[in-house]
């Protein structure tokens, strides 16, 4: 999506190794989502983020929103096989009414 | 809870065939949307509903319909089916429009 920028767009780390990934909206954010995705199956629900500064973490993964709500990033640490996948994410505008636009995804290898 | 229910999970079609991918969720959730999905090119709005009764189109509607006579099912018909979309379909469900989204485990599509 042109609105919504992802970088990069693949990554192979070695395990152990910490690594961030970038979501950059062409626009004010209402909300900014971060989804993983394993191969060949659906996507599934990491963060959530909403307020300017905001910052959440789920085990090993740490997901920002910068003041302006117009960047966010996500970062892991200490990176395991386990994380490998691809992560999305996906944004809510005021006036989206409903609908969400997805960046196009990061596929992160895992070397053991 | 079964939560987002797909089927097929894999359908191959040829080129002028009809087919309707069905999509249900029992989380009584008012928002539910299809995406496709193709390599490099993160997930794309095909059409969404803000409840039933109510559909609306997103980023690439052509060539697909919808319809919501339930709260529960959204399915999605291919009209013609063309070799331009063979992809991976995901139907996705919230409760409100600013909430995280629930997916479907998607449907491969193959049209030759």
């Amino acid at each position: 999506s042109q609105e919504l920028e992802q970088s990069p767009q693949s990554l192979i780390v070695q395990e152990g190794k910490n690594l961030t990934i970038n979501c950059t909206s062409s626009k004010t954010l209402y909300g900014l989502y971060w989804y993983k995705q394993k191969y060949g199956e659906g996507l599934i629900f990491l963060m959530m983020l909403q307020k300017g500064g905001e910052e959440k973490s789920h085990e090993k993964i740490t997901a920002k929103l910068d003041e302006k709500k117009q960047q966010s990033s996500l970062h892991i640490t200490a990176s395991q096989p386990s994380h490998a996948g691809i992560y999305l994410c996906g944004a809510d505008y005021n006036t989206n009414a409903g609908k969400s636009t997805f960046g196009d995804g990061t596929t992160l290898t895992v070397k053991p | 809870n079964a939560g987002v229910t797909q089927t097929p999970k894999f359908q191959v079609l040829k080129t002028g065939q009809s087919m309707t991918l069905q999509c249900a969720q029992d989380m009584n959730h008012e928002y539910m949307s299809w995406y496709r999905q193709d390599p490099g090119m993160g997930l794309r709005l095909i059409h969404y509903s803000v409840g039933a009764g109510i559909t609306d189109q997103g980023e690439v509607p052509n060539g697909y319909n919808v319809s919501r006579s339930t709260t529960e099912d959204f399915p999605l018909r291919l009209l013609s089916a063309a070799p331009s979309q063979t992809s991976v379909y995901f139907c996705a469900s919230r409760l409100d429009r600013f909430d995280e989204q629930f997916f479907g485990p998607g449907t491969r599509l193959t049209v030759l």
